[in-house]
């Protein structure tokens, strides 16, 4: 079956130090990766999307991905974390249920960021 | 554009009482959908409208029905609400089904049933 699977449930950070949030997917073909972020009682926000190409991605907010299918992960960085970064992280991962291409979007559990200034 | 809105924010309901979750979106989008969120489960789908005047199952349907009314709104209905629907959630839109197209949230409804 298909999943997602972010393995760190809570990180902190101090502020100025990098970031890399860790995203594991099963699916058997290629997959379209999404990572979203969620601040506090917020809806969730795209930062960006992998879905060929040049498998480094760079998105909003300093935030770049990249993908390896060898690892089957879509790992998030950032060089610099700013306090403003604190809040949820969702990696997804959009699949194809039948040939009509139906956007149905994997989520994981989250990955909680705190930033210590 | 106000891009994707819900009412309410928060609700209280008490067991057996039913309600109904707005969502409206500015965005001019074909598909629509509604998630719950749960801590430590990600989102998951409720319902989807891949255009006006269709709806479909998703993951988790039992206790829920929907209406899309117009290519604006869709609305996510409780019949008789049960704990287990105690939930944050949250209403998506989308240009179309296609899976490359981005998903836009809207901020949600905190819903408790006591």
């Amino acid at each position: 079956a298909q999943s997602v699977t972010q393995p760190d449930i809570h990180i902190t950070v101090s502020e100025g130090a990098s970031l890399e949030l860790r995203c594991n997917y099963s699916y058997g073909a290629t997959p379209y990766l999404f990572w979203y972020v969620q601040s506090p009682g917020q809806g969730l926000q795209l930062l960006l999307k992998y879905f060929s190409g040049d498998t480094l991605v760079q998105g909003i907010k300093g935030f770049e991905a990249e993908f390896k299918r060898s690892q089957s992960s879509f790992n998030l960085r950032k060089p610099s974390v700013h306090w403003s970064d604190a809040a949820e992280y969702f990696c997804a991962v959009g699949l194809l249920l039948f040939s009509g291409g139906y956007n149905k979007l994997i989520f994981g559990a989250g990955t909680r960021l705190a930033v210590h200034p | 554009n106000a891009g994707v809105t819900q009412t309410p924010k928060f609700q209280v309901l008490k067991t057996g009482q039913s309600m109904t979750l707005q969502c409206a979106q500015d965005m001019n989008h074909n598909s629509m959908y509604w998630y719950r969120q749960d801590p430590g489960m990600g989102l998951r789908l409720i319902y989807y409208s891949a255009s006006e005047g269709t709806t479909d199952k998703g993951e988790v349907p039992n206790g829920y029905n929907v209406s899309r009314l117009n290519k604006r709104e869709f609305s996510l209905r409780l019949e008789s609400a049960a704990p287990s629907q105690t939930s944050v959630y949250f209403c998506a839109s989308s240009e179309a089904l296609e899976r490359y197209y981005e998903q836009y949230f809207g901020p949600g409804t905190r819903l408790t049933v006591t």
